[in-house]
């Protein structure tokens, strides 16, 4: 049982390069969320997704793109990085009005 | 805009002592959560508070909720080293608990010392 999972871990890209970060989860949890976490900033919630095909906008989502053709996978779309993208990336599920679990993050560095 | 504050940022305590964080927030939320995160890993769950005057303790954590006041604390009892983390407090966003988003506060980075 893994619970939530990030892959990948670690990154480091180039400006103007994409990715995709993968988040699975095996809780059968109905919502997923994407956030950042950046120094003295707490944690921000970039998209969300209340159920498989469904997506919505958090509070910083410019420059990101996701998608939920799965109910167990969450993905989270760079399509040009910048340098201000540098951050640690969590995502978190959850059924609703319970607690989220969060997976391990992906330390994403962009030069 | 929905706003969570919390204070301190920073704390440091001596073994032994009694300390409260403290979480203000700007919604009409009646539900909060606590969460724990360790230096460079992944964020915990210790407390979801669902009513007016909950309170809920495990350990030496014991959290509160004034939905009036729209304060929530965290009192710690006789600090231990086990405790040192960054702790974060979070309320439900727009949409309400129906959508499931959280706003969070910025933490407190909480630092036990012998």
């Amino acid at each position: 049982n893994a619970g939530v999972t990030q892959t990948p871990k670690f990154r480091v890209l180039k400006t103007g390069q994409s990715m995709t970060l993968l988040c699975a989860q095996d809780m059968n949890h109905e919502y997923m969320y994407w956030y950042r976490q950046d120094p003295g900033m707490g944690l921000r919630l970039i998209h969300y997704s209340v159920g498989e095909g469904t997506t919505a906008k958090g509070e910083v989502p410019d420059g990101y793109n996701v998608s939920r053709l799965k109910k167990q996978n969450f993905l989270l779309g760079l399509e040009s990085a910048a340098p201000s993208q540098t951050s640690v990336y969590f995502c978190a599920t959850n059924f609703p009005y319970q607690p989220q679990h969060f997976g391990d993050g992906t330390r994403l560095s962009i030069l | 805009e929905l706003k969570v504050e919390q204070n301190p940022l920073f704390l440091s305590m001596q073994e032994g002592k009694n300390y409260t964080i403290y979480c203000n927030y700007s919604t009409t939320s009646d539900r909060l959560y606590w969460y724990r995160q360790d230096p460079g890993k992944s964020l915990e769950s210790l407390f979801v508070l669902l009513s007016n005057g909950a309170v809920k303790q495990e350990g030496r954590l014991m959290a509160s909720l004034d939905t009036k006041a729209r304060l929530s604390t965290l009192h710690i009892t006789a600090a231990v080293h086990d405790l040192s983390a960054t702790y974060f407090c979070a309320v439900d966003g727009v949409g309400g608990g129906s959508q499931g988003n959280l706003i969070f506060g910025k933490g407190t980075k909480l630092s036990v010392k012998p």
